[in-house]
Order: structure tokens, then sequence, then C-alpha cells
């Protein structure tokens, strides 16, 4: 079972800093997922992937598959962006193979 | 509007009473997910679906049963409900098991079993 650690579990943070949110894993995977929890309860779908990088506004996420780990980053934080993110890796194998890491949870402060 | 819709988004019931969570998707996606998520804990399958009629069994099925009669809907039944299965409850839907279109969940049920 692939095994999923973020750091850090908590951040809190100015509004206008860049954040940085580490995902590893021990198993090679075939793709690695980001989601956003908002304070309500709902889950987001951000990103999917399985190597280099995307973006979408203000966020990337970055992966290294020789070194088992992503990292979310959110340039120019605002308040809005508080939520807790969460990385899921997919080891492949169909479609029980998700493991979910525990979460960031992130505030920004105004 | 199209998308997931859970039901009931909060339950108070009684430890032994059985209790049936609902999901309903407009997506008409194949895969359907049911997990938990618990303090300390990352979200947690319980069970799944390929299909009508195909489930499977997750990480963490002990008290659970599910159905899938038709692709849209995947109820999810807590037998005889235990205070262990208090817990916010994700209904998720997939196009493919590899969720190479991502996936999307439900808002969620918050589940309290006393």
């Amino acid at each position: 079972k692939n095994e999923v650690e973020q750091s850090p579990q908590n951040l809190t943070a100015q509004e206008g800093e860049f954040i940085t949110i580490n995902c590893s894993y021990s198993v090679g995977i075939s793709a690695l997922h980001w989601l956003q929890q908002h304070p309500g309860g709902g889950i987001v779908s951000l990103f999917m992937l399985s190597s280099g990088k995307k973006k979408h506004g203000r966020l990337i996420a970055t992966i290294n598959i020789q070194e088992k780990h992503s990292s979310l980053h959110i340039t120019a934080s605002h308040p809005r962006d508080s939520a807790v993110y969460i990385c899921a890796a997919h080891s492949g194998g169909g479609a029980d193979g998700l493991t979910f890491g525990k979460g960031t949870h992130l505030i920004i402060q105004p | 509007d199209a998308g997931i819709t859970q039901s009931p988004r909060y339950k108070i019931t009684e430890t032994g009473r059985q209790v049936t969570l609902m999901c309903h998707q407009t997506w008409s996606h194949s895969y359907m997910f049911w997990y938990r998520q618990d303090l300390g804990h990352g979200l947690r399958l319980i069970y799944y679906s390929a299909a009508a009629d195909i489930t499977d069994k997750g990480e963490v099925p002990d008290g659970y049963v599910v159905s899938r009669s038709k692709t849209e809907n995947f109820p999810l039944t807590l037998e005889s409900a235990t205070r262990s299965q208090t817990s916010v409850y994700f209904c998720a839907s997939s196009e493919s098991s590899t969720f190479t279109y991502g996936y999307t969940f439900g808002s969620g049920t918050r589940l309290t079993v006393v």
C-alpha cells in the first residue's frame, strides 16, 4: 500500500505570500492528484499530473517522479485560498488504487 | 444542475439503526465511489462501482452495503449503525478507473451515530 505524507499539516500565512505544500509517496505511481476542500466541506479536483508541471491561475503543481515527491504552490495568496489541500497518489491497478494524504490546512490572513 | 448530489447533508441516528445515504450523479460516469473522512486519516474508500450491478469492496467495507441498480444512483447503507461509523461520507464519480479526466465529489453527508 502506498504511504502518502503531506507537509506541513497546518500553515498560516499572510495575504500575498508564496505558499508551498509538499506531498511524498512511497511507491511508484501512475498519477498524482491535488484536491481542495473548502471550509463548507466540498472537495474539488485541482490537478492530475504524472510528470512535470501544471499551472492553473495562481496554482502550480509539480512532480518529481524519481524523488516520489510533488508540490503545490500558490502565488500571491489570498484569504479565499484558505482551505484544506489534499494530495492523492494513484498507484495504478484500477479504481481502488488511490491513496489520500491527510491534508494540509491552509489559512491565509488578510 | 449537473453534478453529484448527496442526501441528507446531516444525519443523526441511534446505534443499531439502519441508515441509507443517497448519491445521485448526472454525468453518466461509469465509476462511483464512497469514501469516509475522519480526523487523523485521509479519505478512505468504502466501496466502489464500475458500472450498474458491479460493485467492489474498498479499504474499509465492514458494516456497509451498497447497490447500483441504475448508473446514476449509488446508495450506501449502514445495516446497524455503530458509533465508530460517525464520520463525513463523500460520494464521488469518475469517467474512468484511471481518473484521467479527474473526478467529481459530492458535498458530503455528516453522519453522527449516538
